[in-house]
């Protein structure tokens, strides 16, 4: 499988910014994905990050609050936008190798903390 | 719409026994199911998987059975170990991509 790193590890930001979270593969994959797991919940999926095209957002969840990019096939950014207490949470990123319907490969996650 | 859930949000078993985590879904339709394995402070890690062709797949010390009669599947850990200890979620692949169940902690008393 696929090693994942994600950067920050952690962080803790005030309200009204924005973080920008990195996620680095150490292979080309056809699929990246971004999902959200607020404290003690299960995983929630934020987006499909698409090689040279726009991400797929899910329900819920739109381009303007979580702009994802995805410059080529080893690496995507999610940034969280004017963030508020509710989006602390953590943030994990997971590659696959078809439509997202197969087995995905999780990265350790970002935990992030807003005040 | 599809769910897929736990039986039990914890589950404590003795150290050295054999623990059995269950899970239920909604879609019949459903065909490929994952276990994954999350510890604290980590993303989740894939433990096993199991296609609706079969009844049963074994890998190191665990074993997933699928009943699709009462659509309920089970995640079987033997000798359990203090590593064992996470939240174990049961997932369901399909077109739409990987539905989450909700979790059930494992706990492993020593």
């Amino acid at each position: 499988s696929a090693v994942i790193s994600q950067k920050p590890s952690r962080d803790i930001c005030q309200r009204g910014t924005s973080l920008t979270i990195q996620c680095q593969v150490d292979s080309q994959v056809t699929m990246m994905f971004w999902y959200r797991q607020q404290p003690g919940q299960s995983l929630t999926l934020i987006a499909t990050a698409n090689q040279g095209s726009e991400a797929t957002y899910e329900s819920g969840f739109v381009i303007d609050k979580f702009p994802i990019s995805r410059p080529n096939l080893t690496f995507s950014t999610l940034t969280v936008s004017n963030m508020s207490p509710e989006d602390s949470s953590i943030y994990l990123c997971s590659v696959g190798p078809g439509g997202g319907g197969e087995t995905q490969y999780f990265g350790p996650g970002t935990r992030l903390l807003v005040l | 719409g599809e769910s897929v859930g736990l039986h039990l949000p914890t589950l404590s078993v003795q150290e050295g026994d054999n623990s059995i985590i269950n899970c239920a879904y909604s879609n019949s339709a459903s065909d490929y199911f994952i276990w994954y394995k999350q510890e604290s402070g980590k993303g989740p890690q894939f433990i096993i998987d199991i296609r609706s062709n079969m009844d049963k797949r074994q890998g190191q010390r665990v074993t997933v059975l699928l009943n699709k009669t009462v659509k309920h599947l089970s995640l079987q850990i033997a000798a359990t170990q203090p590593g064992d200890s996470a939240v174990y979620f049961c997932v369901r692949g399909g077109a739409d991509g990987l539905t989450f169940g909700k979790g059930t902690h494992l706990i492993i008393q020593p």
